[in-house]
Protein backbone atom coordinates (compact mmCIF):
# COMPACT_ATOMS: atom_id res chain seq x y z
CA UNK A 1 0.00 0.00 0.00
CA UNK A 2 1.46 3.45 -1.31
CA UNK A 3 1.85 5.65 1.65
CA UNK A 4 3.28 8.52 0.17
CA UNK A 5 1.70 9.41 -3.50
CA UNK A 6 2.89 11.73 -6.23
CA UNK A 7 -0.11 11.72 -8.18
CA UNK A 8 1.56 14.08 -11.31
CA UNK A 9 3.96 11.33 -13.06
CA UNK A 10 5.36 14.55 -15.08
CA UNK A 11 5.32 18.41 -15.41
CA UNK A 12 6.26 20.89 -18.18
CA UNK A 13 7.49 24.49 -16.98
CA UNK A 14 8.85 27.35 -19.14
CA UNK A 15 12.37 28.52 -17.51
CA UNK A 16 12.16 30.91 -15.10
CA UNK A 17 8.73 30.43 -13.86
CA UNK A 18 7.48 28.32 -10.89
CA UNK A 19 7.65 24.65 -10.60
CA UNK A 20 5.16 22.91 -8.23
CA UNK A 21 5.54 19.38 -7.90
CA UNK A 22 2.97 18.00 -4.77
CA UNK A 23 3.22 14.63 -2.55
CA UNK A 24 0.67 13.44 -0.53
CA UNK A 25 0.60 10.99 2.50
CA UNK A 26 -1.26 8.37 4.22
CA UNK A 27 0.51 7.54 7.45
CA UNK A 28 -0.26 10.37 10.28
CA UNK A 29 3.02 8.79 12.39
CA UNK A 30 5.44 10.68 9.63
CA UNK A 31 7.88 12.95 11.06
CA UNK A 32 10.05 13.89 8.99
CA UNK A 33 10.35 14.71 4.96
CA UNK A 34 12.46 14.73 2.09
CA UNK A 35 12.73 15.61 -1.51
CA UNK A 36 15.36 13.84 -3.28
CA UNK A 37 16.04 14.79 -7.73
CA UNK A 38 17.44 12.06 -9.72
CA UNK A 39 18.86 12.33 -12.59
CA UNK A 40 18.83 9.57 -15.47
CA UNK A 41 21.57 7.08 -15.04
CA UNK A 42 22.56 8.23 -11.34
CA UNK A 43 21.29 7.67 -8.03
CA UNK A 44 19.23 9.78 -6.38
CA UNK A 45 20.54 13.29 -4.27
CA UNK A 46 19.13 14.75 -1.39
CA UNK A 47 17.75 17.75 -2.22
CA UNK A 48 16.10 19.27 0.88
CA UNK A 49 13.93 18.38 4.29
CA UNK A 50 11.43 19.67 6.37
CA UNK A 51 10.53 18.46 9.85
CA UNK A 52 6.82 17.77 11.06
CA UNK A 53 7.37 20.39 13.52
CA UNK A 54 7.78 23.05 10.67
CA UNK A 55 5.91 23.88 7.92
CA UNK A 56 7.90 25.79 5.78
CA UNK A 57 11.97 25.20 4.98
CA UNK A 58 13.93 27.22 2.37
CA UNK A 59 16.85 26.77 0.80
CA UNK A 60 18.06 29.00 -2.05
CA UNK A 61 15.55 28.45 -5.03
CA UNK A 62 14.04 25.29 -3.30
CA UNK A 63 11.24 25.84 -0.64
CA UNK A 64 9.44 22.80 0.69
CA UNK A 65 6.05 22.91 2.27
CA UNK A 66 4.07 21.07 5.06
CA UNK A 67 0.39 21.19 5.59
CA UNK A 68 0.15 18.29 8.21
CA UNK A 69 -3.98 18.78 8.52
CA UNK A 70 -4.40 17.80 4.79
CA UNK A 71 -1.44 15.20 4.65
CA UNK A 72 0.61 17.42 1.84
CA UNK A 73 3.82 18.77 1.12
CA UNK A 74 4.94 20.48 -1.68
CA UNK A 75 8.43 21.38 -3.72
CA UNK A 76 8.66 24.95 -4.30
CA UNK A 77 11.49 25.85 -7.70
CA UNK A 78 11.98 29.44 -8.29
CA UNK A 79 12.90 30.50 -10.76
CA UNK A 80 12.70 27.18 -12.74
CA UNK A 81 16.17 26.21 -14.58
CA UNK A 82 16.65 23.88 -17.74
CA UNK A 83 18.99 21.76 -15.12
CA UNK A 84 16.43 20.99 -12.83
CA UNK A 85 15.07 18.40 -15.37
CA UNK A 86 14.97 15.43 -13.61
CA UNK A 87 12.95 12.76 -11.57
CA UNK A 88 11.61 14.23 -8.40
CA UNK A 89 11.10 11.60 -5.53
CA UNK A 90 8.76 12.75 -2.24
CA UNK A 91 10.07 10.67 0.65
CA UNK A 92 8.60 10.17 4.41
CA UNK A 93 9.83 8.48 7.55
CA UNK A 94 8.65 7.78 11.33
CA UNK A 95 11.06 4.87 12.36
CA UNK A 96 14.42 6.60 11.93
CA UNK A 97 16.04 4.31 9.57
CA UNK A 98 13.89 3.85 6.39
CA UNK A 99 12.46 6.17 3.86
CA UNK A 100 9.02 5.29 2.35
CA UNK A 101 8.92 7.05 -1.07
CA UNK A 102 6.46 8.36 -3.91
CA UNK A 103 6.86 7.05 -7.69
CA UNK A 104 8.29 9.86 -8.63
CA UNK A 105 7.29 13.16 -10.83
CA UNK A 106 9.61 13.85 -13.62
CA UNK A 107 9.93 17.38 -14.54
CA UNK A 108 10.91 18.97 -17.84
CA UNK A 109 12.62 22.73 -17.47
CA UNK A 110 12.32 24.18 -21.09
CA UNK A 111 13.71 27.06 -22.64
CA UNK B 1 32.13 14.05 0.40
CA UNK B 2 29.76 10.69 1.44
CA UNK B 3 30.90 7.94 -1.39
CA UNK B 4 28.72 5.31 -1.94
CA UNK B 5 29.50 2.78 -4.44
CA UNK B 6 28.46 -0.41 -6.25
CA UNK B 7 30.43 -2.71 -7.93
CA UNK B 8 29.06 -2.27 -11.52
CA UNK B 9 27.36 -0.11 -13.36
CA UNK B 10 25.14 -2.80 -15.63
CA UNK B 11 25.22 -6.02 -15.08
CA UNK B 12 23.70 -9.15 -17.47
CA UNK B 13 22.60 -12.32 -15.95
CA UNK B 14 21.01 -15.47 -17.05
CA UNK B 15 17.65 -17.02 -15.45
CA UNK B 16 18.24 -19.15 -12.25
CA UNK B 17 22.38 -17.82 -11.92
CA UNK B 18 23.35 -16.20 -8.58
CA UNK B 19 24.10 -12.78 -8.17
CA UNK B 20 25.88 -10.72 -6.25
CA UNK B 21 25.51 -6.62 -5.97
CA UNK B 22 28.28 -4.92 -3.85
CA UNK B 23 27.85 -2.10 -2.24
CA UNK B 24 30.87 0.09 -0.09
CA UNK B 25 30.17 3.47 1.87
CA UNK B 26 33.26 5.29 3.11
CA UNK B 27 31.60 7.66 6.17
CA UNK B 28 31.21 4.86 8.77
CA UNK B 29 27.65 5.01 8.01
CA UNK B 30 25.83 2.79 10.61
CA UNK B 31 22.30 2.40 8.21
CA UNK B 32 22.33 0.79 4.90
CA UNK B 33 19.83 0.00 2.35
CA UNK B 34 19.02 -1.56 -0.92
CA UNK B 35 16.23 -0.10 -2.82
CA UNK B 36 15.09 -1.25 -6.33
CA UNK B 37 13.66 1.33 -8.62
CA UNK B 38 11.12 0.53 -11.46
CA UNK B 39 9.31 2.69 -13.87
CA UNK B 40 5.95 4.00 -12.57
CA UNK B 41 6.87 2.41 -9.01
CA UNK B 42 9.51 4.65 -7.81
CA UNK B 43 11.86 3.65 -5.00
CA UNK B 44 10.93 0.58 -3.40
CA UNK B 45 12.92 -0.47 -0.52
CA UNK B 46 14.02 -4.70 -0.46
CA UNK B 47 16.49 -4.55 2.85
CA UNK B 48 18.22 -2.34 5.04
CA UNK B 49 20.89 -2.82 8.15
CA UNK B 50 21.13 -0.31 10.92
CA UNK B 51 24.38 -2.14 11.96
CA UNK B 52 26.91 -5.38 11.23
CA UNK B 53 25.61 -8.92 10.69
CA UNK B 54 21.54 -7.09 11.70
CA UNK B 55 19.06 -7.24 8.16
CA UNK B 56 15.81 -5.72 8.72
CA UNK B 57 13.48 -6.69 5.80
CA UNK B 58 12.11 -4.15 3.74
CA UNK B 59 8.87 -4.06 1.52
CA UNK B 60 9.69 -6.80 -1.28
CA UNK B 61 12.45 -8.88 0.06
CA UNK B 62 10.94 -12.22 -1.75
CA UNK B 63 13.64 -13.46 -3.86
CA UNK B 64 16.89 -11.52 -2.27
CA UNK B 65 19.16 -11.73 0.55
CA UNK B 66 21.54 -9.51 2.07
CA UNK B 67 24.71 -9.51 3.84
CA UNK B 68 26.39 -7.30 6.00
CA UNK B 69 29.64 -8.39 7.49
CA UNK B 70 31.80 -5.57 7.74
CA UNK B 71 30.59 -1.83 8.54
CA UNK B 72 31.47 -0.78 5.03
CA UNK B 73 30.09 -3.14 2.99
CA UNK B 74 26.30 -4.31 2.05
CA UNK B 75 25.51 -6.96 -0.45
CA UNK B 76 22.90 -7.95 -2.30
CA UNK B 77 21.93 -11.20 -3.08
CA UNK B 78 19.40 -12.96 -5.85
CA UNK B 79 19.79 -16.79 -4.91
CA UNK B 80 17.91 -17.45 -8.48
CA UNK B 81 17.39 -14.86 -10.57
CA UNK B 82 14.21 -14.35 -12.32
CA UNK B 83 13.26 -12.16 -15.49
CA UNK B 84 11.31 -10.54 -13.04
CA UNK B 85 14.23 -8.76 -11.21
CA UNK B 86 15.29 -7.06 -14.30
CA UNK B 87 15.60 -3.54 -12.61
CA UNK B 88 17.97 -0.53 -11.66
CA UNK B 89 19.30 -1.43 -7.84
CA UNK B 90 20.32 1.16 -5.53
CA UNK B 91 22.45 1.54 -2.67
CA UNK B 92 21.93 4.05 -0.02
CA UNK B 93 23.19 4.74 3.55
CA UNK B 94 22.82 7.29 6.09
CA UNK B 95 24.43 7.49 9.80
CA UNK B 96 24.68 9.85 12.68
CA UNK B 97 26.18 13.55 11.89
CA UNK B 98 24.11 13.91 8.62
CA UNK B 99 20.81 15.68 8.64
CA UNK B 100 18.20 13.05 10.14
CA UNK B 101 17.56 10.46 8.05
CA UNK B 102 19.30 12.07 5.04
CA UNK B 103 20.27 8.83 2.85
CA UNK B 104 22.94 9.22 0.36
CA UNK B 105 22.93 7.14 -2.85
CA UNK B 106 25.51 5.17 -4.84
CA UNK B 107 25.02 5.35 -8.86
CA UNK B 108 23.19 2.17 -9.22
CA UNK B 109 23.43 -1.06 -11.06
CA UNK B 110 21.52 -1.54 -13.77
CA UNK B 111 20.63 -5.38 -13.75
CA UNK B 112 19.15 -7.42 -16.54
CA UNK B 113 17.81 -10.97 -16.34
CA UNK B 114 18.06 -12.85 -19.59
Amino acid sequence: DQQVKQNSPSLSVQEGRISILNCDYTNSMFDYFLWYKKYPAEGPTFLISISSIKDKNEDGRFTVFLNKSAKHLSLHIVPSQPGDSAVYFCAASHSGYALNFGKGTSLLVTP
Amino acid sequence: DVKVTQSSRYLVKRTGEKVFLECVQDMDHENMFWYRQDPGLGLRLIYFSYDVKMKEKGDIPEGYSVSREKKERFSLILESASTNQTSMYLCASSGPGQPYNEQFFGPGTRLTVL
